[in-house]
């Protein structure tokens, strides 16, 4: 597609259920980044993606959040038990950089994840 | 570590005023450094970025910025504020060492007056 794909774009659910988040990055893009931004806060990072591994987790707050990309282009993040405190814009990006070159990050529009 | 600090979570200019925001980083290697923007139910979209070269950089819409490695900062100007910059402007900081980690500030909201 033109631009990186967030579906679904809102999501509401109830404490304690799973949901899953997905990403279409844009085509060709192998890094793929997810991000969260409560309200009031700048983007926070979570993990990103080179390919289909992992480069970086560092940012996942804990074991109930994880994010595949089993074929190096969409991307799922996984969020078990969900808490009130999930509640958050959930950014993905996509770039085609390539080590010690700084190419833009495209954003999707995100998802509102709302935990009741 | 990487940080971010903006200053001002809020700055109201008037419509041709110059527009200031302020950023100030904190990285142990040379970092690159970004501004994005936020317009209302928007996704964020990149104005400027600093990699290696000019320390002043200029981007869309009349947007530039400074790169000043003695002060560790990187505000970002604009000479006369329209009604379409009203947003909210995130300054981004990235390790160029390693990782592509990107780590934002919490982002300053600007407001242009008539």
């Amino acid at each position: 597609g033109a631009g990186v794909s967030q579906t679904p774009s809102n999501k509401v659910t109830e404490k304690g259920k799973y949901v899953e988040l997905r990403c279409d990055p844009i085509s060709g893009h192998t890094a793929l980044y997810w991000y969260r931004q409560s309200l009031g806060q700048g983007p926070e990072f979570l993990i990103y993606f080179q390919g289909t591994g992992a480069a970086d987790d560092s940012g996942l707050p804990n074991d109930r959040f994880f994010a595949v990309r089993p074929e190096g282009s969409v991307s799922t993040l996984k969020i078990q038990r969900t808490e009130r405190g999930d509640s958050a814009v959930y950014l993905c990006a996509s770039s085609n950089h390539h080590r010690d070159s700084a190419t833009e990050a495209f954003f999707g529009q995100g998802t509102r994840l709302t935990v009741v | 570590a990487q940080s971010v600090t903006q200053l001002g979570s809020h700055v109201s200019v008037s419509e041709g005023a110059l527009v200031l925001l302020r950023c100030n980083y904190s990285s142990s290697v040379p970092p690159y450094l970004f501004w994005y923007v936020q317009y209302p139910n928007q996704g964020l979209q990149l104005l400027l970025k600093y990699t290696t070269g000019a320390t002043l950089v200029k981007g869309i819409n009349g947007f530039e910025a400074e790169f000043k490695k003695s002060e560790t900062s990187f505000h970002l100007t604009k000479p006369s504020a329209h009604m379409s910059d009203a947003a909210e402007y995130f300054c981004a900081v990235s390790d160029r060492s390693g990782g592509f980690k990107t780590i934002f500030g919490a982002g300053t909201r600007l407001f242009v007056k008539a």
